[in-house]
């Protein structure tokens, strides 16, 4: 079974501060990517990468940058939080063998920031 | 374009009846996969089916069935005889056949609440 594990279920930081999340698959997947998830808003793409070190914006990368160093592990940075930025974060990631191209999700990161 | 549309953002029902969620989607590929996922309150989502745009077959699993039409671009997923266990938040999306990078576009998301 795929999976996709993210490091923390619920988060609480500060305005200001610089977060961190985390996310690894063990599928040898070549594609990862971080959505945000808001009511009525659906799941809103931020970053995707197709392979290590490389990295595209998705539809909302303003106020996040992400870093692929080793295949497996994506990351997702605020660089300084603020509150329009508390929502629950979703990672996943695809295999480009796959002609179907399905995402496999991990449980989702839900972040609060005061 | 490429956009996915979930008209409806909630809905009720009480455990046994039937109920269908509607997905409608815009592409000018002629190659393209749809995909429903079931976010239960957990939050994880999980892939449930897939369909690619070759073949309009419906496929039935259990108590759950997808309607797929080409002619009106839809990909609806019907829950027969719901369950409490159902209740969730459901979402459609469309991968082209011309994207090389795996990029999903979502729809909205239906919340489907069924009571006991």
């Amino acid at each position: 079974d795929v999976k996709v594990t993210q490091s923390s279920r619920y988060l609480v930081k500060r305005t200001g501060e610089k977060v961190f999340l985390e996310c690894v698959q063990d599928m040898d997947h070549e594609n990862m990517f971080w959505y945000r998830q808001d009511p009525g808003l659906g799941l809103r793409l931020i970053y995707f990468s197709y392979d290590v070190k490389m990295k595209e914006k998705g539809d909302i990368p303003e106020g996040y940058s992400v870093s692929r160093e080793k295949k497996e592990r994506f990351s997702l940075i605020l660089e300084s939080a603020s509150t329009n930025q508390t929502s629950m974060y979703l990672c996943a990631s695809s295999s480009l063998a796959s002609q179907y191209y399905e995402q496999y999700f991990g449980p989702g990161t839900r972040l609060t920031v005061t | 374009a490429q956009k996915v549309t979930q008209a409806q953002t909630e809905i009720s029902v009480v455990e046994k009846e039937d109920v269908t969620l509607d997905c409608v989607y815009e592409t000018r590929d002629t190659t393209y996969y749809l995909f429903w996922y079931k976010q239960p309150p957990s939050g994880e989502l999980v892939f449930l089916i897939r369909r690619n745009s070759f073949d309009e077959q419906n496929e039935i699993s259990g108590r759950y069935s997808w309607n797929f039409q080409k002619s009106t671009s839809s990909f609806n997923f019907t829950i027969t005889a719901s369950q409490v266990v159902d209740s969730a938040v459901y979402f459609c999306a469309l991968i082209t056949g011309s994207s090389n990078t795996g990029k999903l576009i979502f729809g909205q998301g239906t919340t489907l609440q069924v009571k006991p």
